[in-house]
């Protein structure tokens, strides 16, 4: 599976959109891109995930450039509550295994 | 629909003992995975059952081992306790392909 670059941290002022970004230069065109949040102490929660096109769904947009090779993550209107570390991982949807590979993440912080 | 459950929630052990954790998934997936979180390492796979049979395995020694249930629950055993082992165990289950969910995670403590 491809690998991706986040920045380590950032800040963002509640009720504004919070607008994480990710790098994956490496992405095959079977590979999908999936977002996973972790609140601190508690379990990875699956926010979106997407091929090519762009994703809404209740919790966030995901926006995948034209080449695939960046992505970002779009959450619109931040509360408090959305502070937690925000992964982006690359990975095949197949039946042939579910492993993800997690690398260190964005922290979102999330200021009144 | 009832989440992945983790028992127990917290765990304290002594060097050299074996421990077992427990997982029960969503009802209807047949897709378990294990998952290691320490401060250092970060968030790491260890393995994956899927119809009682493993499916996929991390880089972990063969103290860590596990197995699924005909009823898709899942254990996972580690043997000879070191410091190291000490972390948060996460367990999350799958429909397959697509997204998993997380369990809240057993924190093991070796001391």
């Amino acid at each position: 599976d491809a690998k991706t670059t986040q920045p380590p941290s950032m800040d963002c002022a509640e009720g504004r959109a919070a607008n994480l970004p990710c790098n994956h230069s490496t992405i095959s065109g079977n590979e999908y891109v999936y977002w996973y949040r972790q609140i601190h102490s508690q379990g990875p929660q699956y926010i979106i995930h997407g091929l090519k096109n762009n994703e809404t769904n209740e919790m966030a947009s995901l926006i995948i450039t034209e080449d695939r090779k960046s992505s970002t993550l779009i959450l619109p209107h931040a509360t408090l509550r959305d502070t937690a570390v925000y992964y982006c991982i690359v990975r095949v949807a197949r039946n042939a295994g579910n492993m993800l590979t997690f690398g260190g993440g964005t922290r979102l912080m999330v200021k009144p | 629909k009832a989440g992945v459950t983790q028992t127990p929630r917290y765990l304290i052990k002594t060097r050299g003992q074996q421990v077992t954790l427990s997982c029960s998934p969503i009802s209807g997936h047949r897709s378990v995975s294990w998952y290691q979180q320490t401060p250092g390492q970060g968030l790491q796979f260890l393995f994956e059952y899927f119809s009682e049979t493993q499916r996929n395995k991390g880089n972990f020694p063969g103290r860590f081992s596990g197995r699924q249930f005909s009823n898709s629950r899942s254990e996972m055993n580690v043997s000879t306790l070191e410091l190291g082992d000490s972390a948060l165990y996460l367990c999350a289950s799958s429909l397959d392909r697509y997204e998993q969910y997380f369990g809240p995670g057993t924190r093991l403590t070796v001391t």
